[in-house]
């Protein structure tokens, strides 16, 4: 149980265009997703916090109109990279928190690697 | 603020023990968290400590001191495919993960 799946695992994409990530709870209800990045070699580190029918809590530094977070369900959010530049290239990590009798375990996705160019 | 550390590399023997250490200075705590890092992966759960002392699962432990802001995981009969990156993590409020730098392990022949 408790399986996070990302989509896509890896994404190339231009300069100036947009990519977006999901991150699914696959088999629990998960009111609360977290965005992460990580840099190589680097540990991660929060971007904001999605919780289910809200507006993402973002972390000091991170630029809320550049990454749009969207949880409009139980199981989905979604991280969308706008107008993406080479310094945005990194390693992307969803997690969701483990239901109701597992409140302080996070389970992660799997990442989604993300190469401007 | 939050403030994590931990070694950047530790290099150990196939069959040996190795313990990894992480000190934490946080402004709340609900709990720490160990995580296994594989590179190009997320991380995997690998303990949870909430309370002070040691907390063991197979080849695994992991130990915590709440008043001395300390934790070490504890890592048994290593093999190799235990290299990996250890991630030390912090709960405040909230449930927001704060995340050590991570120490690089190498277990060789």
């Amino acid at each position: 149980g408790a399986v996070v799946s990302q989509h896509p695992s890896w994404v190339i994409c231009k300069s100036g265009t947009s990519v977006k990530i999901e991150c699914r709870s696959l088999d629990f209800q998960a009111t609360t997703m977290f965005w992460y990045r990580q840099f190589p070699k680097q540990s991660l580190m929060l971007m904001a916090t999605s919780n289910e029918g809200s507006k993402a809590t973002y972390e000091q530094g991170v630029e809320k109109d550049k990454f749009l977070i969207n949880h409009a369900s139980l199981t989905l959010s979604t991280l969308t990279v706008t107008s993406a530049h080479p310094e945005d290239s990194s390693f992307y990590i969803c997690s969701a928190e483990g239901g109701r009798e597992k409140l302080h375990e996070q389970y992660f996705g799997p990442g989604t690697r993300l190469t401007v160019t | 603020g939050q403030n994590i550390d931990q070694p950047t590399e530790m290099t150990a023997t196939e069959g040996a023990i190795v313990q990894i250490n992480c000190t934490y200075q946080t402004s709340g705590f609900n709990g720490l968290f160990w995580y296994q890092q594989h590179a190009g992966e997320a991380p995997t759960f690998l303990s949870y400590n909430v309370l002070d002392g040691l907390e063991e699962k197979g080849r695994f432990s992991s130990f915590l001191s709440r008043s001395k802001g300390y934790s070490y995981l504890l890592l048994k009969e290593l093999q190799m495919k235990d290299s990996a990156s250890y991630l030390c993590a912090v709960t405040g409020g909230g449930n927001k993960l704060t995340f050590g730098t991570g120490t690089q392990l190498k277990v060789e022949l």
